[in-house]
């Protein structure tokens, strides 16, 4: 257990529905992640958080995907008018930013979505 | 051509061998490198990070790193039934701090360690 939860571990939805998943970081770390990932494959990632903003979203993100870190704390993702293809692992990551070079992450257990 | 590259395997060792696991990666400008080992079913587990050439030991784990060369490595030694995994190898560019934290991963490489 890394001390990043993530909420529901399992969501099965129809298609067409709207789905939100939660993440709660390590309660310092001022970063947060949202990758994706399919049987097979590495993380993909989706967006990063530092503290409130969000800084980075990936080109590959449809406008169906939101994500929001309100008040620098836990985050969610939503997924709006769901469709098959969005079927995957959902995983959060959350680190602690250091003034030079990059920080290490550490994974949440991950939320599997299965769209019908 | 992908990012980070990893052969996929399966990469099959008998107990108490060592594991070779081998990652090149596209970016001249990336700094720094992670090891995870993720189990079926499991979230990715950090297992190594390395910064600079040369090789990092923990236990019973070697990560190496060329930047020259494009590639980073990760030895398993006495390998244990327990180390059968999936070993994803991420890669983080530094731009001086927006996304200097977004890792690219690799496919994985899937070991089995048998009896």
């Amino acid at each position: 257990d890394t001390g990043v939860s993530q909420d529901p571990r399992h969501k099965i939805t129809k298609r067409g529905q709207n789905v939100t998943f939660r993440c709660d970081p390590i309660s310092e770390h001022n970063r947060l992640y949202w990758y994706r990932q399919t049987l097979g494959q590495g993380p993909e990632f989706l967006t990063y958080f530092q503290n409130e903003a969000q800084l980075e979203k990936s080109r590959l993100l449809s406008d169906r995907f939101s994500a929001e870190r309100p008040k620098g704390s836990f985050s969610t993702l939503e997924i709006q008018r769901t469709e098959q293809g969005d079927s995957a692992m959902y995983l959060c990551a959350s680190s602690k930013s250091r003034d030079r070079g990059t920080d290490t992450q550490y994974f949440g257990p991950g939320t599997r979505l299965t769209v019908l | 051509q992908k990012e980070v590259e990893q052969n996929s395997g399966p990469l099959s060792v008998p107990e108490g061998a060592i594991a070779s696991l081998n990652c090149t990666y596209s970016d001249r400008g990336s700094q720094s490198f992670f090891w995870y080992r993720q189990y079926s079913g499991k979230s990715p587990e950090l297992i190594m990070s390395i910064y600079s050439n040369g090789d990092k030991e923990d236990g019973r784990f070697t990560a190496q790193l060329n930047k020259a060369s494009q590639y980073v490595s990760l030895l398993i030694r006495d390998s244990q039934p327990s180390d059968s995994a999936t070993y994803l190898c991420a890669v983080n560019m530094q731009r001086g701090g927006t996304n200097a934290g977004k890792s690219t991963f690799g496919d994985g490489t899937t070991l089995t360690v048998k009896p």
